[in-house]
């Protein structure tokens, strides 16, 4: 069966101090890969989504970035944190075509920046 | 734009008293519609995947139906291991998710 791991669970930060959270993926290959921020109140917001190897697109104008060194692996960035950075981040996965198919979401980060 | 709007944001409810949530939706060529259960502090637990209007699914207490504009999920007699945040997403032609804000749930023993 797949199973998804995101690390750390908790995390806090300073300002402009640099970010890296991991997600790996289990059990399946060539998983097409996102990144969610989900903010208190409000809906899932899709920030990239890869569907191979190098592959990322990017959603939303930011101050992160999204690598996918490795096939199950999927990588969030920054350089320097903002306050608004703060929130709760989300992994998910899925192997339909062309990035499509259910999304299987992990346990999520939750990101407090100072 | 994609847009997905939910309600009530909060529903109480009595351990038994059946109800239902509400997601209507706008979307250019709809591939899909989602519901996802959250508990706080966790990732969304996926739930149900609905196709086209007049379907329907069940899981448990649960029923999710949806027509051409909007989704229902019923609750029947819920418990109160049924409190949780429920999501609802629609995928559009270009594969992609568009969330509501959710509609947190919860049931009083």
């Amino acid at each position: 069966s797949q199973t998804i791991h995101q690390w750390p669970a908790t995390l806090v930060q300073p300002v402009g101090s640099p970010l890296s959270l991991e997600c790996t993926v289990e059990g399946t290959s060539n998983p097409n890969l996102y990144w969610y921020r989900q903010a208190a109140g409000r809906g899932l917001q899709l920030l990239f989504y890869s569907v191979g190897i190098g592959q990322i697109s990017s959603e939303v104008p930011q101050n992160l970035s999204a690598s996918r060194p490795q096939d199950r692996q999927f990588i969030l960035s920054s350089k320097k944190l903002l306050l608004s950075d703060s929130g709760f981040y989300l992994c998910a996965w899925s192997t339909g075509t062309s990035g499509g198919g259910t999304q299987y979401f992990g346990p999520g980060t939750r990101l407090l920046v100072l | 734009e994609d847009q997905v709007t939910q309600s009530p944001e909060a529903l109480r409810l009595q351990e038994g008293e059946s109800s239902s949530l509400n997601c209507s939706y706008t979307v250019s060529g709809l591939r899909g519609l989602f519901w996802y259960r959250q508990d706080p502090g966790k990732g969304p637990e996926f739930l149900f995947t609905l196709y086209s209007a007049g379907e329907e699914k069940e899981k448990e207490r649960l029923k999710a139906t949806l027509t051409k504009k909007e989704s229902f999920l019923h609750i029947t007699a819920p418990k109160p291991e049924d409190s949780a945040t429920y999501l609802c997403a629609v995928q559009a032609r270009d594969y992609k998710l568009s969330f509501g804000a959710g509609t947190t749930v919860t049931v009083r023993a």
